[in-house]
């Protein structure tokens, strides 16, 4: 099993719609827990921090179940703008600096 | 402000030969790492350094990898007599630990890469 694994899609939406990614981790001591996005060609950019209380950033919400081991990211009205791919980032464990990276989901917002 | 600042942007090499790519990371920053990443692929860990500890190397693929961080500032990769199947993108990040959310987080932010073709 991968430690961090994602969807890979691609989800086809069409602009406006509200749009749903999870991602699931297997350790169970990871600490920190982020969301990058990357689009074709370039470097990941941070998206949000995923905070254990949830947290929400304009048009994108995150969200932590550490229950039962994912995370989310809720896109609502999205825009052209929005296409990319979606990296789930979980640290391993108590070495926080050691950053597990899914292999993104690609996400393609319609006209 | 300035950030992480990558060099080349793209290498082109010959089987066998060294290349070494450079990192610039974020002034201020305390950590860097490098990941490489094939066309279609995950980030892969390679190594980190945290100031003056020593670097965790776990992530290399094989000694021909190397890598140095002088004065706690520029790093460079070095891969010795580079293989087709080293080609990739080899993406450099730094980070400065801090508070947010409750906790400590250690927030990761991203060079341009270089992408490196081996013929």
């Amino acid at each position: 099993r991968k430690e961090v694994e994602q969807d890979p899609g691609p989800f086809n939406v069409p602009e406006g719609a509200t749009v749903a990614f999870n991602c699931t981790y297997s350790n169970s001591a990871s600490q920190s827990f982020f969301w990058y996005r990357q689009d074709c060609r370039k470097e990941p950019k941070l998206l949000m921090s995923v905070y254990s209380s949830g947290n929400e950033d304009g048009r994108f919400t995150a969200q932590l179940n550490r229950a039962s081991q994912y995370i989310s990211l809720l896109i609502r009205d999205s825009k052209l703008s929005d296409s990319a791919t979606y990296l789930c980032v979980v640290t391993r464990g108590s070495g926080t600096y050691k950053y597990i990276f899914g292999t993104g989901t690609r996400l393609k917002v319609l006209a | 402000g300035a950030g992480v600042s990558q060099s080349p942007s793209n290498k082109v090499t010959e089987k066998g030969k060294d290349v070494e790519l450079r990192c610039d990371p974020i002034s201020g920053h305390t950590a860097l790492y490098w990941y490489r990443q094939s066309l279609g692929q995950g980030l892969e860990f390679l190594i980190y350094f945290q100031g003056n500890s020593a670097p965790d190397k776990s992530g290399l693929p094989s000694d021909r990898f190397s890598a140095e961080r002088t004065g706690g500032s520029v790093s460079t990769l070095t891969i010795q007599r580079t293989q087709q199947e080293d080609s990739a993108v080899y993406l450099c990040a730094s980070s400065r630990r801090s508070l947010a959310g409750g906790g400590v987080t250690d927030t990761q932010y991203f060079g341009p890469g270089t992408r490196l073709t081996v013929l």
